[in-house]
């Protein structure tokens, strides 16, 4: 399996700040066909299940506001909230795409500080 | 607007098998596009895949839960049901049912969820 570790595992970040959350893949998770990263993340609230927020590691999904941002390549991957909101506060999942079984980061905790 | 909704017991006894269903409105699960599939969480841990199913009825499991795990669809009634066998206390967690446009993901549209519990 390949495994996806998140870092740090929680953040504080004061309102209006940039917030940068880390994921690594244990092996290139780069998708030859298209030349795309099989990377996806996740935001998730208490109570709720996960929200799609990017996939193929940049693309931003529909309706998604433009402070978050996916980045990276190969085994390194980021996301940025470029100016922090109260509602952002949440856990914060990477996911790859790329083999079966697809695995989760272990999850970022983010908060206001 | 596409919805998922799981359903089934949310108490079950170690040993048993465990049978949730998860039913789509709004959305054919007969599409050609998508995945239907359950994602699971132990409480205040992470996320575990369990397995997909296309509308053919060709399934996609974890290999972790493969000897345990049955995933099958009614396209009928728009639904598709997950049976997991022999279950024990490191069962019990939200089970998530979704959907994806590839076999691994990601996924697009998810179930609120629903807790089972495994207990004696």
């Amino acid at each position: 399996d390949i495994v996806m570790t998140q870092s740090p595992d929680s953040l504080a970040v004061s309102l209006g700040e940039r917030a940068t959350i880390s994921c690594k893949s244990s092996q290139s998770i780069l998708y030859s066909s298209n030349n795309k990263n099989s990377l996806a993340w996740y935001q998730q609230k208490p109570g709720q299940p996960p929200k799609l927020l990017v996939s193929w590691a940049s693309t931003r999904e529909s309706g998604v506001p433009d402070r978050f941002s996916g980045g990276g390549s190969g085994t390194d991957f980021t996301l940025t909230i470029s100016s922090l909101q109260a509602e952002d506060v949440a856990l914060y999942y990477c996911q790859q795409f790329y083999s079966t079984p697809p695995t989760f980061g272990q999850g970022t905790k983010l908060a206001i500080k | 607007q596409l919805q998922l909704q799981e359903s089934g017991p949310g108490l079950g006894k170690p040993s048993e098998t465990l049978s949730l269903t998860c039913t789509v409105s709004g959305g054919s699960i007969g599409s050609t596009t998508y995945y239907w599939g359950w994602i699971r969480q132990p409480p205040g841990k992470g996320l575990e895949w369990i397995g997909n199913i296309y509308y053919s009825g060709n399934t996609y499991y974890n290999p972790s839960l493969k000897s345990r795990v049955t995933i099958s669809v009614d396209t009928s009634k728009n639904q598709f049901t997950l049976k997991l066998s022999t279950v024990t206390a490191a069962d019990t967690a939200v089970y998530y049912c979704a959907r994806s446009g590839n076999v691994r993901g990601p996924f697009d549209y998810w179930g609120q969820g629903t807790l089972v519990t495994v207990s004696s």
